[in-house]
């Protein structure tokens, strides 16, 4: 089983939709997790880090449930520049950042 | 603003060469990394280096070296290029303390071995 799971996608949405991609992950000392952004043909960059509470910035929503080992982002009011790739990324003590495959997100006119 | 720069967007290269991917970065992080990045497999890290003259082992180091001779510059190695070694590498950099702080990366390198 991979440590870090993602459906691939592409998840295809109108503009002004709401959209959530789940990730899970194997390793259930996992301790820190984040949600990185990668455009088409760009380098990722980190969109935000996961707390345990969760946590809200601007449209965009990411929770934690360690008991069914899986994280969230939920993105309300689509717009077309959140067309990208979505990185579901964790870290464990003693290892270095895992990155999952990522999931599509193509928002539609 | 952050900047890490990698010595080439795209590199062509024949089976058996040896290849070097340069990345410099100038924000002053004593961490950096090198990954490849195939479709479906996410990043894979490569190696990983905390400080000058240091490296580290990360998934995959196989058929890799990396060196840091200075600290803003961190090179990876292909010995002897193969075909599977054809891919994505993204170099990136992060300050010192946590290995999980905020990664900034390069623009990548698409390399291909024939």
């Amino acid at each position: 089983r991979k440590e870090v799971e993602q459906d691939p996608g592409p998840f295809n949405v109108p503009e002004g939709a709401t959209v959530a991609f789940n990730c899970t992950y194997s390793n259930s000392a996992s301790q820190s997790f984040f949600w990185y952004r990668q455009d088409c043909r760009k380098e990722p960059k980190l969109l935000m880090s996961v707390y345990s509470s969760g946590n809200e910035d601007g449209r965009f929503t990411a929770q934690l449930n360690r008991a069914s080992q899986y994280i969230s982002l939920l993105i309300r009011d689509s717009k077309l520049s959140d067309s990208a790739t979505y990185l579901c990324v964790l870290y464990n003590a003693g290892n270095m950042l895992t990155f999952g495959g990522g999931t599509r997100l193509m928002v539609k006119p | 603003d952050v900047k890490v720069t990698q010595s080439s967007r795209y590199l062509v290269k024949r089976t058996g060469e040896k290849v070097f991917l340069e990345c410099v970065q100038d924000m002053d992080h004593e961490n950096m990394f090198w990954y490849r990045q195939d479709p479906g497999l996410g990043l894979r890290l490569i190696y990983f280096s905390y400080d000058v003259k240091m490296k580290e082992k990360g998934d995959i180091p196989e058929g890799y070296s990396v060196s840091r001779e200075k600290k803003e510059r961190f090179s990876l190695i292909l010995e002897s290029a193969s075909t599977n070694q054809t891919s994505m590498y993204l170099c990136a950099s992060s300050q010192s303390g946590r290995p999980y702080n905020e990664q900034f990366f390069g623009p990548g390198t698409r390399l291909t071995v024939l």
